[in-house]
């Protein structure tokens, strides 16, 4: 399969502890996206990567999150200290960096924090 | 800032009869719109976008949007709907031509009955 992986897809946690997520885009995608989607609303955007660098984060990521896409490739969202209101599906996307191109998703990772 | 909505929470509609799902939107300055379709345990998948040209734009598995400036409005239509079209569908407007957050509406589901 050479679509959008993410890992896990499903994570319960308890509230305060520290949780990490993994998107491994489509091969030779140079943009990669980080969305939130909760119950019964659309994805919403969180941040983008071009490459290796952070070039937009949304007003949603708040300090207690950070995103990672170290060597380009792969990427982790990670959330400290999560709260109930954390709890959500957490969507990757990608594409392939050219003007106005498909993103395509991942099957996402569901956050339940208890 | 950008916009879209989706008016209508679920649509139903027989196997074998037209279907519609509306969407509006607002934007400043050019919209670029993107239908998808999210169907359970799967990531959102493509379906169409319309970025310039032809009002109606073709898709993938026989859908087609046509996009009406005037009424600021992009609707999903099929002309025979299948009961496996029955899913989770998400209208989604981009407005910066050099970076595409995508922003999306609500969602509309749509159940096909046999």
């Amino acid at each position: 399969d050479t679509g959008v992986s993410q890992n896990p897809r499903h994570k319960i946690t308890k509230r305060g502890q520290n949780v990490t997520f993994r998107c491994d885009p489509i091969s030779e995608h140079n943009r990669l996206y980080w969305y939130r989607q909760t119950l019964g609303q659309g994805p919403e955007f969180l941040t983008y990567f071009q490459n290796e660098a952070q070039l937009e984060k949304s007003r949603l990521l708040s300090d207690r999150f950070s995103a990672e896409r170290p060597k380009g490739s792969f990427s982790t969202l990670e959330i400290q200290r999560t709260e109930q209101g954390d709890s959500a599906m957490y969507l990757c996307a990608s594409s392939q960096g050219q003007l106005l191109d498909i993103q395509y998703f991942g099957a996402g990772t569901r956050l339940s924090v208890l | 800032a950008q916009s879209v909505a989706q008016p209508e929470d679920q649509v139903n509609v027989a196997e074998g009869n037209p279907l519609t799902v509306k969407c509006t939107y607002s934007v400043s300055g050019n919209p670029y719109l993107f239908w998808y379709v999210q169907y359970p345990n799967r990531g959102l998948q493509f379906l169409l976008k319309y970025i310039t040209g032809d009002n109606l734009v073709k898709g993938s598995y026989g859908f087609e949007a046509e996009f009406n400036k005037s009424q600021t409005s992009f609707h999903l239509k099929k002309p025979s709907a299948l009961v496996s079209d029955s899913a989770l569908y998400f209208c989604a407007v981009s407005q910066r031509a050099g970076f595409q957050k995508l922003v999306f509406g609500t969602g509309t589901r749509l159940l096909v009955s046999p």
